[in-house]
């Protein structure tokens, strides 16, 4: 069975600062991995999705890899912004795309 | 462009009612996705629908069961209600068979339970 973990479970830095947000899981034989952002009470906004065969992934600031082998991924966030505060999530998707979530990095940016 | 539509936004219950959530995917997605999502805790995978068929199931109480329509709308009825059933429902949509192919969420029904 597919289990997910997330470290740090929460991280608060000052403005400006670049952070990694770290996914592991289990088992290494999945489809995607997607990385999600979720304000309280709000659902979840999609920030990248990263095929099994790819390494990376950038949009903006944001910037994923992933190592299927060593079962990791890691979201990058650059030149951090208050409005960056939120809880970000990993989901691991297998081959029958059944989504797996982590429990989540709460994010607090100072300013 | 259009997204995930969940109704209603906020729904407030007494103990052993029954309540209806209601999800609409995207244009053109033809898999949704059910969630449950406690205070402070990740989203919980409840059942899911491909093509009007149920396609994999969660942690889903028996009090609960939900349904694909013909218009690929979802409605997940939850009977017997229980004080523990408060929580964050999501409904998320896919298409299935893109290898890059986004999930994506709604907005969600909270659902508390007095």
């Amino acid at each position: 069975k597919q289990e997910v973990t997330q470290i740090p479970a929460a991280l608060s830095v000052p403005e400006g600062e670049n952070l990694v947000l770290n996914c592991s899981f289990t088992d290494s034989a999945i489809y995607n991995l997607q990385w999600f952002r979720q304000d309280p009470g709000k659902g979840l906004t999609s920030l990248l999705l990263i095929q099994s065969s790819q390494r990376e992934q950038t949009s903006g600031r944001l910037n994923a890899s992933l190592d299927k082998s060593s079962g990791r991924s890691t979201l990058y966030i650059a030149a951090s912004q208050p409005g960056d505060s939120a809880t970000y999530l990993c989901a691991v998707i297998d081959y029958g795309q059944n989504f797996v979530f982590g429990p989540g990095t709460r994010l607090s940016v100072l300013p | 462009a259009a997204g995930v539509i969940q109704s209603p936004r906020h729904l407030i219950k007494e103990k052993r009612e029954t309540a209806t959530l209601k999800c609409y995917p995207i244009p053109r997605h033809d898999t949704v996705y059910w969630y449950q999502q406690g205070p402070g805790q990740d989203p919980q995978f409840l059942i899911s629908f491909y093509e009007k068929m149920q396609s994999d199931k969660g942690s889903i109480p028996d009090r609960f069961s939900a349904q694909q329509f013909s218009d690929y709308h979802s409605e997940l009825n939850m009977s017997s209600l229980e004080l523990g059933d408060s929580a964050l429902y999501f409904c998320a949509s896919i298409k299935k068979g893109g290898s890059n192919e986004k999930l994506f969420f709604g907005s969600g029904t909270q659902l508390s339970v007095l």
